[in-house]
């Protein structure tokens, strides 16, 4: 059974450095998200794709963070010039259309920025 | 989304059935209404949904109110492995493709 994967599962780094995070959704999923999650509250969205186009962004995403799915498959969310507020878990989640959508998480990745 | 309240936390004993609460007073008709958990260490997982009947699963039953104002997910018989964040969610049917709106969720926690 393919589910969502994530790498790393953590990472530790440095303020101000900058970190790379990547997501491989469901074989056939057309849609992406990323959310993240702090200690204690549910997941915040943060951005959506449609196969390669991201559709929709939240104010929560600064400038500082960047991501994209090039040809639609895997997803890449970078967070650049990281600072400690940054810490948290980052979730990846994959769905086929339709009108009752089922999102399908992966097991996130930790970021510690030091 | 509209907006739902949980508890914040509840506990149940090993394969006694457990009720979770959701109340969500300013639902819309088009809304769905979704229950994702989270167990320790790992991604949300979706449990459940429905619109207006009451729904079972392999994993859990969803009650419906009849003025769907409220619902109750149901663990039948709860194990050690129930133990996890729930969340309840609305889902707009008309607005498929946008994200989840997670709140803090109801904590269960199972003793054996």
């Amino acid at each position: 059974d393919t589910g969502v994967s994530q790498n790393p599962r953590h990472k530790i780094t440095k303020r101000g450095q900058n970190v790379t995070f990547r997501c491989d959704p469901i074989s056939e999923h057309n849609r992406l998200y990323w959310y993240r999650q702090t200690l204690g509250q549910g997941p915040e969205f943060l951005t959506y794709f449609q196969n390669e186009a991201q559709l929709e962004k939240s104010r929560l995403l600064s400038d500082r963070f960047s991501a994209e799915r090039p040809k639609g498959s895997f997803s890449t969310l970078e967070i650049q010039r990281t600072e400690q507020g940054d810490s948290a878990m980052y979730l990846c989640a994959s769905s086929l259309p339709g009108r009752q959508e089922t999102q399908y998480f992966g097991p996130g990745t930790r970021l510690l920025v030091l | 989304d509209a907006k739902t309240t949980q508890p914040n936390s509840m506990e149940s004993n090993e394969e006694e059935p457990v009720h979770l609460p959701c109340n969500h007073s300013t639902i819309s008709g088009t809304d769905y209404i979704h229950w994702y958990r989270q167990l320790p260490s790992q991604g949300p997982e979706y449990v459940i949904h429905g619109l207006t009947s009451n729904v079972n699963n392999r994993m859990a039953s969803l009650a419906i109110a009849e003025d769907r104002k409220s619902s109750t997910l149901i663990l039948h018989r709860a194990t050690l492995r129930d133990a996890a964040v729930y969340y309840c969610i609305l889902r707009d049917v008309d607005q498929a493709g946008t994200a989840l709106i997670f709140g803090k969720g109801t904590t269960l926690s199972v003793s054996s």
